[in-house]
């Protein structure tokens, strides 16, 4: 089976910088994923690792350390409508996603 | 405009009334599957089809069905419903089940069976 820990919740402060991590137990590994939720909204796609190492995107970057277990996505300059939940997702040997629980970030000025 | 469609957006509906919600997707995605989103559990996945024809379980398959038919169509149907299945339901769907493609929801039904 999969097993994937990620914090229920998380509060930051407009401007600063918020890391979440998440952790996890696979049956295998072909990629991590995280995607950003809004609440009421369809999740949407933010990053892929299936490597070791740090992705970035804009104020986005994710890193994923495979032998740990571990990814984080790091939010800088964080802003308002950066509140909202994020799901860590690992596609283990099935390559079928499983989701962890999310953490929901809310952000405040 | 690349999008995952499904149908009804909400529904009220009593138990034992069998009904479908509906998914399409207009991006010729070989991957589909559906998820319940309950609070404090999270996405989880009930069923998935690699392809037309190809379906199989997710983790929480009982008291569904899904049919896959066309490429682009990928139904769920409750035969049953029961106050359990109370829940917000998304599709999804990908290029394949496999690398990095990821998946692209579709705005979600909110379904209350009484």
């Amino acid at each position: 089976g999969q097993n994937i820990d990620q914090p229920t919740e998380m509060t930051a402060t407009e401007g600063a910088i918020v890391q979440i991590n998440c952790t996890y137990q696979t049956s295998g590994f072909n990629g991590l994923f995280w995607y950003q939720q809004h609440a009421g909204e369809a999740p949407t796609f933010l990053s892929y690792n299936v490597l070791d190492g740090l992705e970035e995107k804009g104020r986005f970057s994710s890193f994923l350390s495979r032998s740990k277990g571990y990814s984080y996505l790091l939010l800088k300059e964080l802003q308002m409508k950066d509140s909202a939940s994020y799901l860590c997702a690992v596609r283990g040997g099935s390559y079928i996603p499983t989701f962890g629980r999310g953490t929901s970030l809310i952000v405040h000025p | 405009e690349a999008q995952v469609t499904q149908n009804p957006r909400y529904l009220i509906t009593v138990t034992g009334k069998k009904l479908t919600v509906t998914c399409s997707q207009n991006m010729n995605h070989e991957y589909m599957s559906w998820y319940r989103q309950d609070p404090g559990l999270g996405l989880r996945q009930i069923y998935y089809s690699m392809n037309v024809e190809v379906t199989d379980k997710g983790d929480v398959p009982e008291g569904y069905k899904v049919s896959r038919k066309e490429k682009r169509n990928f139904p769920l149907i409750l035969e049953s419903p029961s106050p359990n299945q109370t829940s917000l339901y998304f599709c999804a769907s990908s290029l394949t089940s496999g690398s990095h493609n990821e998946q692209f929801f579709g705005p979600g039904t909110r379904l209350t069976v009484l």
